[in-house]
């Protein structure tokens, strides 16, 4: 069975910077392309980013170019979102992607970041 | 960036009743390959999204056959035959043709 769990969600400063995490497991994760997308509370869906299988290219969305890398570990089975100069518009729930038929086939259930003083 | 645009953005139906959902696109989204890069997505009450259909058309695994996904080049249409209770939620269509990947505003579907 396909999962993916995030982590490292939480509160932080405007300008700050935090790093959460997708634990995956169920299917070999250095096969399929990975994707965050993100929710601002009682709002649609964003598409953040993404890193091909090798980890060799990543694109972001425009409104975090320059402040968010994605990354991920093979060996450990897990996908990263680094995310520096954190601003209010930032605060959302995470959600990481596996890039399946085309798109995003399974959702994790998110981790949310909340970006206040 | 390829915009996409949900109608309605809500939706009340009695139960047995169709429904559908409108999405156009700003750009074809109709691949070299013959497919089309066209997804419907559910977020029910409290959970994150669940893919329901790919590739224009056809049905995710475990996606009852009430949900059908149909049209071509910018304009799409998500039906539902006979909605159920369990089908209330927010419903998003999505491009993967380009990226940035953009949703639609999303649709909200309550119960009668």
């Amino acid at each position: 069975e396909v999962e993916l769990v995030e982590s490292g969600g939480g509160l932080v400063q405007p300008g700050g910077s935090l790093r959460v995490s997708c634990a995956a497991s169920g299917f070999t994760f250095s096969d399929f392309w990975m994707h965050w997308v993100r929710q601002a509370p009682g709002k649609g869906l964003e598409w953040v980013s993404h890193i091909k299988p090798d980890g060799t290219i990543t694109n972001y969305a425009d409104s975090v170019k320059g402040r968010f890398t994605i990354s991920r570990d093979n060996a450990k089975n897990t996908l990263f979102l680094q995310m520096n100069s954190l601003r209010a518009e930032d605060t959302a729930v995470y959600y990481c992607l596996r890039g399946g038929l085309g798109a995003f086939d399974y959702w994790g259930q998110g981790t949310l970041v909340t970006v206040s003083s | 960036d390829i915009v996409v645009t949900q109608t309605p953005l809500s939706l009340s139906v009695t139960p047995g009743q169709p429904a559908s959902i409108s999405c156009k696109s700003t750009q074809s989204l109709l691949k070299s390959d013959g497919k089309t890069s066209l997804y419907w997505y559910l977020q029910k009450p409290g959970q994150a999204p669940q893919l329901l259909i790919y590739e224009l058309s056809r049905r995710f695994s475990g996606v009852p056959d009430r949900f059908s996904g149909s049209g071509s080049g910018t304009d799409f249409t998500l039906k539902i035959s006979r909605v159920e209770a369990e089908d209330v939620g927010v419903y998003y269509c999505t491009q993967h043709i380009q990226a940035p990947y953009t949703f639609g505003q999303g649709t909200k579907l309550e119960i009668k």
